[in-house]
């Protein structure tokens, strides 16, 4: 089945750690985006990416980063720079040109102790 | 002003009610509006697709855009609990390589 898979589901880290959250898809999409939900703020973008080995800051990129090695991989890294790190974190995926249409994952929710 | 507001809610209306979720923008080169269904702890999924102003009909879902008073619409009739979701609002200008501006998102509760 196409879809998005994003790893761990939960994860807890301990201040000053950083994590690496996992997002893999299938759709053999163009497009891969990092969103931050927390609740009464909506989705609010991080980076993204249109091409392997290019990618480009969203609202609040700073304390993360990315890369973009591969057309299907696209991982998240939350740093010990980022302030406020607990979070659900989503990415999502589209088409070359279709950039209305996301399909995402199911969610990263990362809690800092 | 931010570019996309939502009134958060909650919304919550009976059976069968027709409920109507709404948004409204500043930027009048938003070119393409989407609403977004969310179920709790989940990725949100497209719900709906517009390009500019106008109507778009899918079952008991309308989507309505009206450019000149930069609002958006979602309406759905004969509502039923199944519906009971946060949804969203989302839109993007015209230009190539530009990610979505989503809303904050509003949470229905339908009750039997």
């Amino acid at each position: 089945d196409g879809g998005i898979t994003q790893s761990p589901k939960y994860l807890f880290r301990k201040e000053g750690q950083n994590v690496t959250l996992s997002c893999e898809q299938n759709l053999n999409h163009d497009a891969m985006y990092w969103y931050r939900q927390d609740p009464g703020q909506g989705l609010r973008l991080i980076y993204y990416s249109q091409i392997v080995n290019d990618f480009q800051k969203g609202d609040i990129a700073e304390g993360y980063s990315v890369s973009r090695e591969k057309k299907e991989s696209f991982p998240l890294t939350v740093t010990s720079a980022q302030k406020n790190p607990t979070a659900f974190y989503l990415c999502a995926s589209s088409r070359m040109g279709h950039t209305g249409e996301l399909f995402f994952g199911e969610g990263s929710r990362l809690t800092v102790l | 002003q931010k570019e996309v507001e939502q009134d958060p809610g909650p919304l919550s209306v009976p059976e069968g009610a027709i409920v109507s979720l709404n948004c409204t923008y500043s930027n009048s080169a938003f070119q393409y509006f989407m609403w977004y269904r969310q179920y709790s702890r989940k990725g949100p999924e497209l719900l709906m697709y517009t390009y500019s102003s106008g109507n778009k009909e899918d079952g008991r879902f309308t989507a309505q855009v009206d450019k000149s008073s930069k609002y958006i619409s979602l309406f759905i009739r004969d509502s039923q609990t199944c519906d009971s979701n946060t949804y969203l609002c989302a839109m993007r200008d015209d230009q190539a390589g530009t990610a979505l501006i989503f809303g904050k998102g509003t949470t229905l509760s339908v009750s039997s």
